[in-house]
């Protein structure tokens, strides 16, 4: 059974990086099948895909518009697991991020979900 | 705004049959599938209905999906007070290479 396991800090400063790391357990993150996913909910902005990594005989990345000159996805194959960095963080960041997996054209397995709030 | 439309709210009583649209473009519903998710407070969202009309294992046939052109439905029936949430549904677009969700539905059981 895949499991994803969600850390990392509930508070970010307004201007820093947010930073949250997904581990993998029933499944690689170097699997040629499936994709690696986050994406976060705002009563704002309801559900918003931010982007994913996955290998096909390389690493390939695939960013939302809205964040793509502030985002970076990578995997990690020694840990086993992936990670976000969002960059230059706002007020309007704050909101519930999830990591997902992505198989055959969906997204079906999900992390507990972070609450990250931008504040100083 | 989201890139796909869905009714703010919907309402049944216990046992009833309600439906949700999900109204997209060419470039998301028209040229891929659809997805349904469930999502309660406090928790992931669930997978409910994949390819449009596959449900997962451990989903009641009292959820169903369909699609046509550039528009998809949920269906409940059978609704239970369990059945209360929030409904989004999702699809890969094209054009954006991305995968874009509805708003979401607030479903009352009443």
């Amino acid at each position: 059974q895949v499991q994803l396991q969600q850390s990392g800090p509930g508070l970010v400063k307004p201007s820093q990086t947010l930073s949250l790391t997904c581990a993998i357990s029933g499944d690689t993150v170097s699997s040629n099948s499936a994709a690696w996913n986050w994406i976060r909910q705002s009563p704002s902005r309801g559900l918003e895909w931010l982007g994913r990594t996955y290998y096909r005989s390389k690493w390939y990345n695939d960013y939302a518009v809205s964040v793509k000159s502030r985002i970076t996805i990578n995997p990690d194959t020694s840990a086993n697991q992936f990670s976000l960095q969002l960059n230059s963080v706002t007020p309007e960041d704050t909101a519930v991020y999830y990591c997902a997996r992505g198989l055959a054209g969906t997204m079906d397995v999900w992390g507990q979900g972070t609450t990250v709030t931008v504040s100083s | 705004q989201s890139v796909l439309t869905q009714p703010p709210s919907a309402s049944g009583t216990p046992g009833q049959r309600v439906t949700i649209s999900c109204s997209g473009s060419t470039s998301s519903i028209g040229r891929n599938t659809v997805d349904w998710f469930q999502h309660l407070p406090g928790t992931a969202p669930k997978l409910l209905i994949y390819n449009n009309i596959q449900r997962p294992s451990g989903v009641p046939d009292r959820f169903s999906g369909s699609k046509s052109g550039t528009s998809a439905s949920l269906a409940i029936s059978g609704l239970q007070s369990e059945d209360e949430a929030d409904y989004y549904c999702a699809a890969w677009d094209d054009s954006l290479k991305g995968w874009v969700f509805g708003g979401g539905t607030k479903l009352t059981v009443l």
